[in-house]
């Protein structure tokens, strides 16, 4: 198995820009989660999808936040406008959705808005 | 809701020697289970090894091993005969079983390993 992919591995984009983070989760896996992780507050739950559908989105820190999962292989992250204090390193992961059982992790995007 | 402590500075061990990493958890669900991660300078996640709240016995995993203390609300992390490449990050998660499970990460403790 490829594992979780995701795309781009890094992304420069100047404030205001749309910016589109995509991932493949594990063939099988049922349940995808977006972390976003910075310095300051390490590893933050922003949304996480289960068989395809949004669960809990308490995460996102505002509007400017999308997250969309149109069928089981494929997510996206977008953010419009990105501003500055959005670089962060933004990661992917599945799991199967059974309990007990670990999320495995896509590389991760390093975002930088500049 | 859940939490995950993990209090201690920037951790430092001899090469082959034994070290733990602390973790402290709260939360109000039944069951659950405890996990933990590592990320290396390169900046993968990676999955180390799996503690049930049912589980009658630590879990192990190689080197790894995970002492559950679950009246404490503790799941620390004993690695054994460290390595250079043991230098990383290390996270403690926890997520609640079932099928709209979803983790909860610390804020997770860099340990470096001395030759």
């Amino acid at each position: 198995d490829a594992g979780v992919i995701q795309s781009p591995r890094h992304e420069v984009t100047e404030m205001g820009q749309e910016v589109t983070l995509r991932c493949k989760p594990i063939s099988g896996h049922n349940s995808l989660f977006w972390y976003r992780q910075t310095m300051m507050r390490g590893l933050e739950l922003l949304i996480y999808f289960n068989n395809n559908v949004p669960i809990d989105d308490s995460g996102m820190p505002e509007d400017r936040f999308s997250a969309k999962m149109p069928n089981a292989s494929f997510s996206t992250l977008k953010i419009q406008p990105s501003e500055p204090r959005d670089s962060a390193v933004y990661f992917c992961a599945s799991s199967l959705s059974r309990g007990y059982t670990e999320a495995f992790f896509g590389q991760g995007t390093r975002l930088t808005v500049v | 809701a859940q939490k995950i402590t993990q209090t201690q500075p920037g951790m430092f061990v001899q090469e082959k020697e034994a070290v733990t990493l602390d973790c402290t958890y709260d939360t109000s669900d039944p069951s659950y289970g405890l996990f933990w991660y590592k990320q290396p300078s390169s900046g993968e996640m990676i999955f180390l090894i799996y503690q049930g709240s049912y589980d009658q016995q630590n879990a192990t995993e190689g080197r790894y091993s995970l002492n559950f203390q679950k009246a404490r609300k503790s799941a620390n992390l004993v690695i054994s005969a460290s390595q250079l490449g043991d230098s990383a990050m290390y996270f403690c998660a926890m997520g609640p079983t079932g099928a709209n499970s979803k983790l909860t990460f610390g804020k997770g403790i860099t340990l470096s390993v001395r030759p």
